[in-house]
This record gives structure tokens, C-alpha cells and sequence, in this order.
């Protein structure tokens, strides 16, 4: 079965400091992950997506199939990078057009 | 315009009220989504429709009815609500492309209270 893992609920890191999100999938496919992000009364939006290979805000993300991986990662933390993330899957094909999203995990910068 | 819209912001009715979510997007998807996100937990897919037609229902209970009048809108009618249905309730649309380039960008939602 397809599914999102985020071992993490809650990661706490001082400013400057690294930052690692962890997320692992289970799909038998190619797959297409996604991170999104929630900042405190925003909306979910699009932080990246592997097939782009860019870096957002100083995130970047490497897809790792062997270890089935999608880990976010930051060198140094920010406060405004406090937030929700949220790894997604993207299943699609034939009548299937979904995301799967981990549960979560909630980063915390202090100062 | 770039933003899914969705109105109203806030909405509380009684389990024996009928009333109606709107989104809209002017981004010219053609899918379009319904999520429930509940406190402290990832969205949940609820109903997905592509080029105006629906083609998913996840299991979703006959008291929540969508509707896409048209490319731009969609609509979540709500009759007979449990309190259980209270959440925040989002949209999202995609163009609805192959596989890797298709992504889904999220209106504010609606924070549902149902008495």
C-alpha cells in the first residue's frame, strides 16, 4: 500500500543550527513527492518538488529510491522557517489523481 | 489571478442546517479537489474532479455533495452535518498534467463548526 512516513512530530532546533525533516514512502512506482508547507494561519502551499530539483527558502531535498527517502534539509535554521511540513505523495494514472501526505512534522526555531 | 479562493473564511451551522462551501480559481486547472484537515493533522482527500466531471469520491458520507458548475468553481453542499464534520475545509486545483509536473496549490479553507 502507498504511504507517507514522518517519523517526527515535532522537530526543535536552535537558529543557525542544521535541520533534517525525515520522510519515507512505501510505493511501488515511480514516485513523485512533493513538500508542502504551513506556516501558522497560512495556507498550504508548495515548498518543493523533486522532479524540480531547486532550492526554496535554502531547502533542498534529494529523492533517495534505495532508501525509499525524501528527507528535507536546511544548513541553518531560520525563526521564520517555523511551520507545519508536510511530505506528499502524487499518485496518478487512469482515474487516479491524489496525495498522499505524511502526518507532519512541526518545526520549531528557537532564537 | 494565481490564488484559490474559498468562501466563507468561517462557517458555523446546526446538524439540522443545510449550507454550501464555495472555491474558485481563475489559474485555468481543470482538477479540482476537497480536503478535510482536522487540528494538527494532514489534509484528507475527499472528492477530486477533472474537467468538470468527478473522478474520485473517497468513501465520503452522502451528507457532503460536491458540485463543479463550471471550469472555475466548485461547490461542497452540506446538509445534516455530525459535529465530528467540524475542520477546516480546503481546495485545491492542478492543471491537471502528466504525473511530474501537476501540482496542487491550496485555497485558505473554511474553518467549519458544526453545533
Amino acid at each position: 500500500a502507498q504511504r507517507v512516513t514522518q517519523p517526527e512530530k515535532l522537530l526543535s532546533v536552535f537558529k543557525g543550527a542544521p535541520v533534517e525533516l525525515k520522510c519515507n514512502y512505501s510505493y511501488s512506482g515511480s514516485p513523485e513527492l512533493f513538500w508542502y508547507v504551513q506556516y501558522s494561519r497560512q495556507r498550504l502551499q508548495l515548498l518543493l518538488r523533486h522532479i524540480s530539483r531547486e532550492s526554496i527558502k535554502g531547502f533542498t531535498a534529494d529523492l533517495n529510491k534505495g532508501e525509499t527517502s525524501f528527507h528535507l534539509k536546511k544548513p541553518f535554521a531560520q525563526e521564520e522557517d517555523s511551520a507545519m511540513y508536510y511530505c506528499a505523495l502524487h499518485l496518478y494514472g487512469g482515474a487516479t489523481n491524489k496525495l498522499i501526505f505524511g502526518t507532519g512534522t512541526l518545526l520549531a526555531v528557537q532564537p | 489571478d494565481t490564488e484559490v479562493t474559498q468562501t466563507p473564511k468561517h462557517l458555523v451551522m446546526g446538524m439540522t442546517n443545510k449550507k454550501s462551501l464555495k472555491c474558485e480559481q481563475h489559474m485555468g486547472h481543470r482538477a479540482m479537489y476537497w480536503y478535510k484537515q482536522k487540528a494538527k493533522k494532514p489534509p484528507e482527500l475527499m472528492f477530486v474532479y477533472s474537467y468538470e466531471k468527478l473522478s474520485i469520491n473517497e468513501s465520503v458520507p452522502s451528507r457532503f455533495s460536491p458540485e463543479c458548475p463550471n471550469s472555475s468553481l466548485l461547490n461542497l453542499h452540506l446538509h445534516a452535518l455530525q459535529p465530528e464534520d467540524s475542520a477546516l475545509y480546503l481546495c485545491a486545483s492542478s492543471q491537471e498534467r502528466e504525473a511530474n509536473t501537476d501540482t496542487q496549490y491550496f485555497g485558505p479553507g473554511t474553518r467549519l463548526t458544526v453545533l
